[in-house]
């Protein structure tokens, strides 16, 4: 079975600084897509960053990009420049031709002025 | 833009009561799946349906039913709640993989089963 790991239950940062949320997965499948998703407090569950298994080229959206290890089978999330709002539950995610997403348990992250 | 409604942002309901979420999507989509949220479990996927009158059993799906009767909506049923079933449930959707893997949601629906 597919899993998700992701190690950090929470994390904080200072605003304007940069964090990175580690997210390890587990698949058998050669071709598969990864995704960042974010969640802000009682706001809608909202698509950070998506990643095709088999480009090396890692992703980027602004100040959101990944690290993209196929071979240690780690997708960690860079975010630049912190802001408040970028404060959130962010929930690393894998599919493949199942169209099920597998989610991992997910870090709540914290931004401070 | 995409938009995924649910019904109720809140619900308060009793033990044994017949509870339907409603979820309804503006996009055509053929996809669309129910998840149940949880602190320190993630989101598990209950239902989903690739297509009208077509459902499959997710990871979860004991004490729970589904029903797509037309292309926009799917509704998630709990035949008789319980308290174990309080928790927020997530509605979304997609296109097939084949054209996109992006999945949509909805706001979410907090349930409370007393």
């Amino acid at each position: 079975a597919q899993t998700v790991t992701q190690s950090q239950p929470e994390m904080s940062v200072q605003e304007a600084e940069t964090v990175t949320l580690s997210c390890t997965y587990d698949t058998s499948e050669s071709n598969y897509y990864l995704f960042w998703y974010k969640q802000p407090p009682s706001r809608q569950m909202i698509l950070v960053i998506r990643q095709e298994a088999y480009k090396q080229q890692n992703a980027t959206e602004n100040r959101f990009s990944v690290n993209f290890q196929k071979a240690a089978k780690s997708f960690s999330l860079k975010i630049s420049d912190s802001q408040l709002g970028d404060t959130a539950m962010y929930f690393c995610a894998f599919i493949r031709g199942s169209e099920k997403l597998v989610f991992g348990k997910g870090t709540k992250l914290t931004v401070n002025p | 833009d995409v938009k995924v409604t649910q019904s109720s942002r809140y619900l308060v309901k009793r033990t044994g009561e017949k509870v339907f979420l409603e979820c309804v999507q503006d996009m055509d989509h053929e996809n669309m799946f129910w998840y149940r949220q949880d602190p320190g479990l993630g989101l598990r996927l209950i239902y989903f349906s690739y297509d009208v009158k077509m459902k499959e059993k997710g990871d979860i799906p004991e004490g729970y039913s589904v029903s797509r009767e037309k292309k926009e909506r799917f509704s998630l049923i709990l035949e008789s709640a319980s308290t174990n079933q309080t928790s927020m449930y997530l509605c979304a959707s997609s296109l097939p993989m084949s054209v996109t893997d992006t999945q949509y949601f909805g706001p979410g629906t907090r349930l409370t089963v007393l």
